[in-house]
């Protein structure tokens, strides 16, 4: 089965630090990859996504990811984190099914950022 | 553009009722996925809809079901509600079912007392 670890619940960084949350998946093959962020009571906005191609990932708010397929890793990076970036970081992983459908959505526990000022 | 929409916001309910959410999604998309998010935990994945038929299903009891309507907008219904059913539920909708991205909605919280 299919399954997402994310091994951090809780990180603080000062702000204008470097930041790296780190994802691990299990999957029998590459599956499609995503990062989402929550702010408190809020739903879900997607920061960046993997499907093919190359492996380091741009997404919004100068956040990238870089998908490393011997380590089944898809870890979240950000040069320099503003306070704005404090919130929930989840990562996700959808199957490639036979026939090409997706499958859905299987998330980690996700990441909690806070940042000092 | 509107974005995915869902109603309500909050929802306070007792043991045994029953609960109907709705959720509406993103302009141009046709498939619709609920997921329900516990206190501190990720999105679980309940089912998802397309073309009116439910297509993938996770591991939640027959209490929970769903419906699409033909404008795409869909419904999650809960019957003889727990109090581990308290969550914050979660609409996604995206377009196809090959390479999609879900976009999520504000949610839903259920309170069970």
């Amino acid at each position: 089965a299919q399954s997402v670890t994310q091994p951090d619940i809780h990180i603080t960084v000062s702000e204008g630090a470097s930041l790296e949350l780190r994802c691990n998946y299990s999957y029998g093959a590459t599956p499609y990859l995503f990062w989402y962020v929550q702010s408190p009571g809020q739903g879900l906005q997607l920061l960046l996504k993997y499907f093919s191609g190359d492996t380091l990932v741009q997404g919004i708010k100068g956040f990238e990811a870089e998908f490393k397929r011997s380590q089944s890793s898809f870890n979240l990076r950000k040069p320099s984190v503003h306070w704005s970036d404090a919130a929930e970081y989840f990562c996700a992983v959808a199957s490639r099914n036979y026939g090409g459908s997706q499958g859905n959505l299987i998330f980690g526990k996700g990441t909690k950022l806070s940042v000092k000022p | 553009d509107a974005g995915v929409t869902q109603s309500p916001t909050h929802l306070i309910k007792t043991r045994g009722q029953q609960v109907t959410l709705r959720c509406s999604p993103k302009s141009g998309h046709d498939t619709v996925s609920w997921y329900q998010q516990a206190l501190g935990q990720g999105p679980q994945f309940i089912f998802q809809y397309y073309e009116e038929e439910e297509r993938q299903r996770g591991n939640f009891p027959d209490r929970f079901s769903g419906h699409q309507f033909p404008n795409y907008s869909s419904e999650l219904n809960v019957n003889a509600l727990l109090l581990g059913d308290s969550a914050l539920y979660l609409c996604a909708s995206s377009k196809g079912l090959v390479k999609t991205t879900q976009y999520f909605g504000p949610g839903t919280r259920l309170t069970v007392l």
